[in-house]
């Protein structure tokens, strides 16, 4: 059964900083990894999707990559702005249903 | 380009009264369409999924329906609400297994 982690749960940084965000999964079997940004009370919004057959993905300040053999992800986001702050889920699509496994998410907050 | 809508945004529902969250997806035919449900504390969960019309799959048993009476439009129901519904409600559309997943807005549900 897939199971998703994200460390850490919340995360609070001054503006201007790059940081990493954490996600890892039990089974190696995804198919791909997709990265949201959830504003309060609001829906998700996709960053990025890493294929499994792919090493990264790069979207302006994002920066998302795949381990499938160590079962990680990671969402590096540079120059950080205090627009970015929200929480940020990453999802393993796996099975023949293209159903998605979320993690808990990671909150962000970029002070000025 | 595609869009999805989710409506109402929040609704307010005594325990025992009837449900009906509606979803649809414009500039895309066939999509594949998901309900998430997110409640408070706890990570996005996949309730239904459906590849086609009349096509329903339940991952957890529940006292909710689904149904797709028409290929952009995804219905969510129950017939008597339960507290334990009450919950953030996301629908999502993909073009295909592995592709990426697009959420709408949400529904907030709140039980009383």
């Amino acid at each position: 059964k897939q199971e998703v982690t994200q460390i850490p749960a919340a995360l609070s940084v001054p503006e201007g900083e790059n940081l990493v965000l954490n996600c890892s999964f039990t089974d190696s079997a995804i198919y791909n990894l997709q990265w949201f940004r959830q504003a309060p009370g609001k829906g998700l919004t996709s960053l990025l999707l890493i294929q499994s057959s792919q090493r990264e993905q790069t979207s302006g300040r994002l920066n998302a990559s795949l381990d499938k053999s160590s079962g990680r992800s990671t969402l590096y986001i540079a120059a950080s702005q205090p627009g970015d702050s929200a929480t940020y889920l990453c999802a393993g699509g796996s099975g023949n249903t293209g159903k998605l496994i979320f993690g808990q998410g990671t909150t962000l907050q970029v002070k000025p | 380009s595609q869009t999805i809508h989710q409506w109402p945004a929040t609704l307010v529902q005594p325990v025992g009264s009837p449900l009906s969250l509606e979803c649809t997806v414009e500039g895309t035919s066939n999509p594949n369409l998901y309900w998430y449900r997110q409640a408070a504390g706890r990570g996005l969960q996949l309730l239904f999924y459906s590849v086609g019309i009349g096509q329903i799959s339940s991952e957890v048993p529940q006292n909710l329906s689904a149904s797709r009476p028409q290929d952009r439009q995804f219905i969510l129901s129950s017939k008597k609400l339960l507290l334990s519904d009450s919950g953030f409600y996301l629908c999502a559309w993909s073009v295909g297994v592995g592709q990426p997943q697009h959420f709408g807005d949400g529904t907030r549900l709140s039980i009383l």
